[in-house]
């Protein structure tokens, strides 16, 4: 099993550009998360999805969009990217939300 | 508020030695409580749990104690060798609201040789 996967890895962005995070995993989870780290920080959550169909907000979704597509995919969209978003985002899962959750290896974001 | 914590930001050990990682948690309704070890460059790992009907867990070479009267756990790493250097962070769910992991801003494990 592959596990959490996320694409890209990297991206650099221009303020005011949109683009999607992608996630994707193999495990059969029903809750999916997506966090974001700053440097030093522990993770913050942005956005889950405790089952397909469900999405909710966490901590700090302002700026942010997500897209549950099926039980394996959940997307993180920032539709005008500002250089507070410059961030390490991952992708996690469990098997419900009260299990310890799996996390992606992670996209570094930059916004110029 | 929901607070997670940790009270030392890093720690350097000799390899071999024992390690111990404290935590302190704001919600006395949390009930469920994660370890993670992250590497650079990595995703989060999970490590251990602990429900809080439970004092204690051990895994490999690892124990979490749970004080849920002070609202305190540790991590204790036994024998530390050099690929435990990592960031690690605890974090503790409340099941009575929405199911949302708290996450303290992490101690850098730092093994000498």
């Amino acid at each position: 099993n592959a596990g959490v996967t996320q694409t890209p890895k990297f991206q650099v962005l221009k303020t005011g550009q949109s683009m999607t995070l992608q996630c994707a995993q193999d495990m059969n989870h029903n809750s999916m998360y997506w966090y974001r780290q700053d440097p030093g920080m522990g993770l913050r959550l942005i956005y889950y999805s405790a089952s397909e169909g469900t999405t909710d907000k966490g901590e700090v979704p302002n700026g942010y969009n997500v897209s549950r597509l099926n039980k394996r995919e959940f997307s993180l969209r920032l539709e005008s990217a500002a250089p507070s978003q410059t961030s390490v985002y991952f992708c996690a899962s469990s098997v419900t939300s009260y299990n310890e959750q799996f996390f992606g290896p992670g996209t570094r974001l930059t916004v110029l | 508020g929901e607070s997670v914590g940790l009270h030392l930001p890093t720690l350097s050990v000799q390899e071999g030695d024992n390690s111990i990682i404290n935590c302190a948690y704001s919600n006395s309704a949390s009930d469920y409580f994660i370890w993670y070890k992250q590497e650079s460059g990595k995703g989060p790992q999970f490590i251990i749990d602990i429900r809080s009907n439970m004092d204690k867990r051990q895994g490999q070479r690892v124990t979490v104690l749970l004080n849920k009267t002070v609202k305190h756990l540790s991590l204790q790493i036994a024998a530390t060798q050099p690929g435990d250097s990592a960031v690690y962070f605890c974090a503790d769910l409340f099941s009575g609201g929405y199911n949302k992991l708290i996450f303290g801003a992490g101690t850098r494990l730092a093994v000498h040789p």
